[in-house]
């Protein structure tokens, strides 16, 4: 138990259905993270939120949309997927110091199949 | 930019055989280095990590230390335990960058 909880754990939908990935932290925490996990690649760092902003987007397209609402909860919002979208999501967080002894904590992740 | 590889898996050992995976980086700057271990079915966690050249992590039997000289991250424990099975990412964070890079990630099986 690393203090980052998400739901679903499984999620199937098809590519027309809009779902959202919800990750809530315990850890007192003021930056998330979302990361997609795929078969044979390395981890990738989708969204970055400091203090409920976001500071990085890396290339993301528009059919995943995150949202902040405060410094525990973040959500991805799933719409139009493609079959290539499916991996196992993971959420992180940090204490947000900056420095570089910061570490990241990892949620479960949610197992997402898009048909 | 920056990068981080790790030894191609799978690695499958006997119990108590002796453990080393690999693991390089490319980075600007001093970067904090990381071993983070994903069990079946769980999300990852940090094993260990290294903030400095020279530095040494230790957790749960494993190390790694820091070598700026051949810019490596090594991951070894002595005697490895069926419960060690799992896949282990190396990673690094440039300081400030709030971004984690990760390798590839090598697969364990340890055999009993």
């Amino acid at each position: 138990e690393t203090g980052v909880t998400q739901t679903p754990r499984h999620l199937v939908m098809g590519m027309t259905n809009k779902k959202s990935l919800k990750c809530e932290q315990h850890l007192g925490h003021n930056a998330m993270y979302w990361y997609k996990q795929s078969a044979k690649k390395p981890l990738e760092l989708m969204f970055v939120y400091s203090l409920e902003e976001r500071v990085e987007n890396n290339s993301v397209p528009s059919r995943f949309s995150p949202e902040c609402p405060n410094s525990s909860h973040l959500f991805l919002h799933l719409h139009t997927l493609q079959p290539e979208d499916s991996a196992l999501y993971l959420c992180a967080s940090s204490q947000d110091t900056g420095m570089s002894t910061d570490t990241q904590y990892f949620g479960p992740g949610t197992r997402l199949t898009v048909l | 930019g920056d990068s981080v590889t790790q030894m191609e898996g799978p690695v499958t050992l006997s119990e108590e055989a002796f453990l080393t995976i690999n693991c390089t980086y490319t980075a600007t700057g001093y970067p904090s280095l990381f071993w983070y271990v994903q069990y079946p079915g769980e999300g990852l966690q940090l094993l260990l990590k290294a903030t400095k050249a020279d530095d040494k992590g230790s957790n749960k039997g494993f190390e790694a230390t820091y070598r700026k000289e051949t810019t490596s991250f090594h991951l070894e424990k002595g005697s490895v335990q069926v419960s060690d099975s799992a896949v282990y990412f190396c990673a690094l964070e440039n300081q400030g960058a709030q971004k984690l890079v990760f390798g590839q990630g090598t697969r364990l099986t340890i055999n009993p």
